[in-house]
């Protein structure tokens, strides 16, 4: 069984421009989460999809943060414009309805100069 | 809120011994999960053990032990014998028993070095 993926592994970016990070969950997950580990500090939640519902988007930093679930499968993570306060690792997580593990991602590697 | 405070940033332990990881948690809500991961140098992170708070015993799994103390709110990760492929970073985390709201709070990690 296919884990949870990534895409890309490493970006680097320019300020003011925009990128776009991919979780793959593992198929069937329903539960979708997204994290972000800011170097140094600890790794915090962002939000959490069931299936193609957003549940709870209390920990994006602001609105220049997008994501989306179309079809309950796989996410996207949109930063528009960039900041260099966004560098950092992006973690994404799933797990079944009902089952406490969340399986992580390797992650992606966010550099804004 | 929920917090997880892990106070060693750095630990450097010989190859065989046991080692003990500290985290401690605050929350209000009686009913809550405690997980450690670990993150090697790949940085993937890898789900260890789990303990609810309602568990009776202590939860291990192999090498890994938790030391659950409630009344204290501490849920120390123990690795016994250890072993170079277990120098990683380690992270204690939390999350509330709710459904429907399973999101992890995390401490800031502790960076565990097995020296040969």
């Amino acid at each position: 069984e296919a884990g949870v993926t990534q895409f890309p592994s490493h970006s680097v970016i320019e300020k003011g421009q925009t990128v776009t990070l991919r979780c793959d969950p593992i198929s069937g997950h329903d539960n979708l989460y997204w994290y972000r580990r800011v170097m140094g500090k600890e790794i915090k939640f962002l939000l959490h999809f069931v299936k193609e519902s957003k549940q709870d988007e209390s920990g994006m930093p602001n609105n220049r943060f997008l994501a989306e679930r179309t079809g309950g499968t796989y996410s996207t993570l949109k930063v528009q414009p960039a900041e260099l306060e966004d560098s950092g690792v992006y973690f994404c997580a799933s797990s079944q309805i009902v089952a406490y593990e969340q399986y992580f991602g390797p992650g992606t590697r966010l550099t804004v100069t | 809120a929920q917090k997880i405070t892990q106070t060693q940033p750095g630990m450097f332990v010989q190859e065989k011994e046991a080692v003990t990881l500290d985290c401690t948690y605050d929350t209000s809500d009686p009913s809550y999960g405690l997980f450690w991961y670990k993150q090697p140098s790949s940085g993937e992170m890898i789900f260890l053990i789990y303990q609810g708070s309602y568990d009776q015993q202590n939860a291990t799994e192999g090498r890994y032990s938790l030391n659950f103390q409630k009344a204290r709110k501490s849920a120390n990760l123990v690795i016994s014998a250890s072993q170079l492929g277990d120098s990683a970073m380690y992270f204690c985390a939390m999350r509330e028993a709710n459904f429907g709201n399973e999101k992890l709070t995390f401490g800031t990690g502790t960076r565990l070095t097995i020296i040969p």
